[in-house]
């Protein structure tokens, strides 16, 4: 068990350009999510897959924000014409159907100047 | 819709002595209780969850928090903290329902401060 990993773990870019973050997660669990969290908050959901199904998007994810899950195994979340108000961590967790606890990645931050 | 409120936003205390994480949450409908630790830089470990049974729950590092139905509460305890539990800590609920997706509402943190 080598838990969830996610690259990068920092990403720097200008307003306007694409990014894309992957997360891979531990490698027998189906459900996979992707959070956001700003500084001094609490993490907020913005998506949820099971297996390869995206099966709720929170209304935090806007239209220039698009997750996959290509076989039901690693994550990317895309955000194109980035805002300054992207800029947080995007945190990425994994767990089984039957158990209830999800286990974190070390996030990536990004930072939009 | 579920919420959590965490009542403080930091807590300083002397190292060894005891420290409670209080935790207030809000739903319509039952749920699961987790509290889960961030320390700097790095992503979230749970440190114990609430799913049913016995209301007082035991966690990681010595950790233990109890379940108030009535007052829908969950508050986290330890006894005698070491410097190293300086981070922060997330209440979070998730709804028990089977339809549910399992994805967790969290609580704005509060940041454990100890000193020497």
């Amino acid at each position: 068990d080598t838990g969830v990993s996610q690259n990068p773990r920092h990403k720097i870019t200008k307003r306007g350009q694409n990014v894309t973050f992957r997360c891979d997660p531990i490698s027998e669990h189906n459900r996979l999510y992707w959070y956001r969290q700003t500084l001094g908050q609490g993490p907020e959901f913005l998506t949820y897959f099971q297996n390869e199904a995206q099966l709720e998007k929170s209304r935090l994810l806007s239209d220039r924000f698009s997750a996959e899950r290509p076989k039901g195994s690693f994550s990317t979340l895309e955000i194109q014409r980035t805002e300054q108000g992207d800029s947080a961590m995007y945190l990425c967790a994994s767990s089984l159907a039957t158990l209830y606890e999800q286990y974190f990645g070390p996030g990536t931050r990004l930072t939009v100047t | 819709a579920q919420s959590v409120t965490q009542l403080d936003s930091q807590v300083p205390v002397f190292e060894e002595a005891p420290v409670e994480l209080r935790c207030n949450y809000s739903s319509s409908v039952s749920v699961y209780l987790f509290w889960y630790v961030q320390y700097p830089n790095q992503g979230l470990q749970l440190l114990l969850k609430y799913l049913s049974g016995s209301t007082l729950v035991k966690g990681i590092n010595g950790f233990e928090a109890e379940f108030n139905k009535s007052q829908t509460s969950f508050h986290l305890r330890k006894p005698s903290v070491h410097i190293s539990d300086t981070a922060e800590y997330f209440c979070a609920v998730s709804d028990t329902r089977r339809s549910n997706t399992g994805k967790l509402i969290f609580g704005q943190g509060t940041t454990l401060q100890v000193k020497p």
